[in-house]
């Protein structure tokens, strides 16, 4: 089983829906959870960090649910420039990120 | 946009040759890291440095090599390239703290001919 799981996708939504992404991972002692965006043969950037209260940036809320060890995120009014993997990345206990597949978003006109 | 730099982007090779590939950061951080990625496929730790003298395996084993000679550079070496090493190698640095972004360069992506 691996450390992080996401479902692949492909996500196909169009202008201005809401999407939501989950991810569960596997150690409970991990420390703090990430969603990074990956476009298409590009290197990943940090989208947010995935607070325990949950947070919000614009479109953007991220929610983490330790108990369960399930993060989301969810994307309102989608954008084209949303289209992108979405990454979720966990850091362990010792410190290092554990990457997820990553979900695929294509959102279209 | 980040200050962490590698080259070559590109890298086509054959089988039996020796490479580094080049890494460095100009934003003074002491962890840096090198993950492997194939398409479509996670990103897999190989080694990290969390200073200079410091180097660690990761969590996919890896026939390359790294050094920290310098704060800002980590170089990875293959002393002999062969085709299971395609793939596209991703540099990062951070700086300390439990939510301090990881920084990547913009990978090399290598093909072992």
């Amino acid at each position: 089983r691996k450390e992080v799981e996401q479902d692949p996708g492909p996500f196909n939504v169009p202008e201005g829906a809401t999407v939501a992404f989950n991810c569960t991972y596997s150690n409970s002692a991990s420390q703090s959870f990430f969603w990074y965006r990956q476009d298409c043969r590009k290197e990943p950037k940090l989208l947010m960090s995935v607070y325990s209260s949950g947070n919000e940036d614009g479109r953007f809320t991220a929610q983490l649910n330790r108990a369960s060890q399930y993060i989301s995120l969810l994307i309102r009014d989608s954008k084209l420039s949303d289209s992108a993997t979405y990454l979720c990345v966990v850091k362990s206990n010792t410190g290092k990120l554990i990457f997820g597949q990553g979900t695929t978003l294509q959102v279209k006109p | 946009e980040a200050d962490i730099y590698q080259t070559p982007r590109y890298l086509v090779i054959g089988t039996g040759k020796k490479i580094t590939l080049e890494c460095s950061q100009t934003m003074g951080h002491d962890k840096m890291y090198w993950y492997q990625q194939d398409p479509g496929m996670e990103l897999h730790l190989i080694h990290y440095s969390y200073g200079v003298n410091s180097t660690e395996k990761g969590d996919l084993s890896s026939e390359s090599t790294v050094s920290r000679i310098r704060t800002e550079h980590f170089p990875l070496t293959l002393e002999s390239a062969r085709p299971s090493h395609t793939s596209q190698y991703l540099c990062a640095s951070s700086s300390p703290g439990d939510y301090n972004e990881q920084f990547f360069g913009p990978g090399t992506r290598l093909t072992v001919l």
